[in-house]
């Protein structure tokens, strides 16, 4: 069963970088034709598709936040990474991981983590 | 970007009841339609991918159809458990985006 973990810093100063790290275990990130994605969540709101990425580095990325955005991969160590610059009290958010699998649907979701944007 | 619309935005319901919630697409994307379930401070969980099909351990209360622009996730039977909020999700293109939530309270 593959699981899914986030890991990063829950508070970013505002003009900063807000990264994020997935570290995917009991499966290769290499396998399959998955899609490694980042998902975020206002408080309170729904669900946000951000972006992904497959094993090869190729990525697709939310057009409203593709400026500040970049999604990258290490095979090496099983794990995907988030990073979005020039945060705004706007990104804060809880961000999720998650695997969509073959039926272009998310059967993994990591736990998730809040990163909140203050001074 | 494709715009996922569902309905009703909540509702309330006892346990026993048959619930359905619907999503409707703003474009044809055939049958890429998901359904998640969502309880409070937890992950999305899947229930439904492809439109019907059950994901594994998923209990077959649930159940999904639809098509093209227009789908339909039922509870048959309500369980206790299953107060949570429901979101569909399209995974025809880029960005995926999902419906706004169902929220299914407690009568």
């Amino acid at each position: 069963q593959v699981q899914l973990q986030e890991s990063g810093p829950g508070l970013v100063k505002p003009s900063q970088t807000l990264s994020l790290t997935c570290t995917v275990s009991g499966g290769s990130i290499s396998s399959g034709a998955n899609y490694w994605t980042w998902i975020r969540q206002h408080p309170g709101k729904g669900l946000e598709w951000i972006g992904n990425i497959y094993h090869t580095g190729s990525t697709s990325y939310k057009s409203s936040l593709k400026s500040r955005l970049a999604i990258s991969v290490d095979t090496s160590n099983n794990q995907f990474s988030l990073e979005l610059r020039s945060v705004t009290a706007a990104d804060t958010a809880v961000y999720y991981c998650a695997r969509r699998g073959d039926h272009f649907s998310y059967d993994n979701w990591g736990l998730g983590t809040l990163v909140t944007v203050s001074s | 970007d494709i715009q996922m619309t569902q309905s009703p935005s909540s509702l309330s319901a006892s346990v026993g009841d048959r619930v359905t919630i619907t999503c409707r697409a703003s474009q044809h994307i055939g049958r890429f339609l998901n359904w998640y379930q969502q309880k409070p401070g937890k992950a999305p969980k899947l229930l439904i991918y492809a439109a019907s099909n059950l994901q594994s351990g998923v209990p077959s209360r649930f159940s999904g159809s639809g098509s093209a622009t227009d789908f339909t996730l039922i509870i048959a039977t309500l369980q206790s458990e299953d107060f949570a909020t429901y979101y569909c999700q399209q995974g025809y293109s880029t960005p995926e985006t999902f419906g706004q939530g169902t929220r299914v309270e407690i009568k």
